[in-house]
């Protein structure tokens, strides 16, 4: 079992460019995350689907976009990058509890610099 | 996003000794609560999990929850150098979770 899967691990953009973070679930999961954790901070929320077709914003999701056309695939993208979007992203899922969410698996990372 | 608050470290404890780790927060009505555990470069890992109030053991791990005072904590028994690592304070908030800072906690030789 593969989990969650993030493409790429690394990568350096310069201010303005664009870029898709890829992110793949291989357990059936219902829901999907994106979270991103700058150094000595938690984890903020971007984007988080909760079923292929539904998207919705969290807490910090200006400068980014998320689509999501299949259960397996939550790709987030960025326009026109800024410094402000240095970070390490965290791709993660979870299956539906009740009427909450359960454990969150997450992705390995993508660690993005913004020239 | 409710807010989630966690003592802020670093926590320097020796090899052997019990680490103390708390975390509050905003919301009443949140019903799951979460301790991850991150080593440096790495991903998040879930270590323990509560829902009801009282104290849950899992080897050298307890995890206490109080929802009264909207307190949850963990405590590190015979802390090892292994145990070296970040813990994230984590509470559901509908269908997604809010994280604390983290607590860095060093377990010296």
């Amino acid at each position: 079992n593969a989990g969650v899967t993030q493409t790429p691990k690394f990568r350096i953009l310069k201010i303005g460019q664009s870029m898709t973070l890829q992110c793949a679930q291989d357990m059936n999961h219902n829901y999907m995350y994106w979270y991103r954790q700058d150094p000595g901070m938690g984890l903020k929320l971007i984007y988080y689907s909760v079923g292929a077709g539904i998207t919705d914003k969290g807490e910090v999701p200006n400068g980014y976009n998320v689509s999501r056309s299949t259960t397996e695939d939550f790709p987030l993208r960025l326009e026109l990058a800024a410094p402000s979007q240095t970070s390490v992203y965290f791709c993660a899922s979870s299956r539906r509890t009740g009427s909450n969410t359960g454990e969150l698996f997450f992705g390995e990372g993508s660690r993005l610099t913004v020239l | 996003q409710k807010e989630v608050e966690q003592n802020s470290g670093p926590l320097s404890v020796p090899e052997g000794a019990i680490a103390s780790l708390n975390c509050t927060y905003s919301d009443r009505v949140s019903q799951s609560f979460f301790w991850y555990r991150q080593y440096s470069g790495k991903s998040p890992e879930l270590i323990m999990s509560i829902y009801s109030n009282g104290d849950k053991e899992d080897g050298r791990f307890t995890a206490q929850l109080n929802k009264a005072s909207q307190y949850v904590s963990l405590l590190i028994r015979d802390s090892q150098p292994s145990d070296s690592a970040t813990y994230l304070c984590a509470v559901n908030d509908d269908y997604k979770l809010s994280f604390g800072a983290g607590t860095t906690v060093t377990v010296r030789a």
